[in-house]
């Protein structure tokens, strides 16, 4: 069965600072994504970024970067001189494809708060 | 502009009646979603539609219905059998029902039962 694990429930951090979320996932598939979504305040989830299983080339957005360990089943987001726009939920998750449709499993989210 | 639009934001319901959330996209996508989100659980799926006039349970269907009648549109009935309605429902969109796709997320609708 397929598990997202977020440990951390929230933190804070103050502006500029660093900050990493971590999320590990379980699935017996080798074919599988991972997703990163932020939900601000406003309820909808915003797409970050996709990650296909075979793919652990690392990923750079500006402040946002992405570490994709296979070998630990992780998938950690990294915000860089973080800013208050940051403050957010951020969930990660596990997509397969199940009988033909796309199973998505989600962690429970980290909120994330940055203080000014 | 395209995207997901879901109506009401806030709903109030009384013990025993049946509700009906909205949920409209404008993006062409032929799959669509419906998610519950309560406090500290993520989010857990509730129906999940492929293509017009056909869809699925999903994790937690139990006391929920849905109708795939249009593309556009996905509404969800929360029925009186739905023991603990309370919750943020949100509705979300992907091109496909392939793996790799994104969703698309509407904005939420808050429903609490009085």
């Amino acid at each position: 069965a397929q598990k997202v694990t977020q440990a951390q429930t929230e933190i804070s951090v103050v502006e500029k600072e660093d900050v990493t979320l971590d999320c590990v996932y379980e699935t017996r598939d080798t074919t599988y994504y991972l997703f990163w979504y932020k939900q601000p305040p406003s309820g909808e989830l915003v797409f970050l970024i996709r990650r296909n299983s075979f793919d652990e080339q690392n990923e750079i957005s500006g402040r946002y970067s992405w570490n994709f360990q296979k070998s630990t089943s992780s998938f950690n987001f990294t915000i860089t001189a973080s800013q208050v726009v940051d403050s957010a939920v951020y969930f990660c998750a596990l997509s397969e494809a199940l009988g033909g449709y796309q199973k998505v499993t989600f962690g429970t989210g980290t909120k994330l708060q940055v203080i000014p | 502009d395209g995207g997901i639009t879901q109506s009401p934001k806030y709903l109030f319901r009384k013990e025993g009646q049946n509700v009906t959330l909205s949920c409209e996209q404008n993006l062409n996508h032929d799959a669509m979603y419906w998610y519950r989100q309560d406090p500290g659980q993520g989010l857990r799926l509730i129906y999940y539609s492929q293509i017009v006039n056909d869809f699925q349970k999903g994790d937690i269907a139990e006391g929920y219905s849905v109708s795939r009648e249009k593309k556009e549109s996905f509404p969800l009935t929360v029925t009186s059998a739905q023991k603990n309605p309370t919750a943020f429902y949100l509705c979300a969109s992907s091109q496909t029902g392939e793996s790799y796709n994104e969703q698309f997320f509407g904005p939420g609708t808050r429903l609490t039962v009085l």
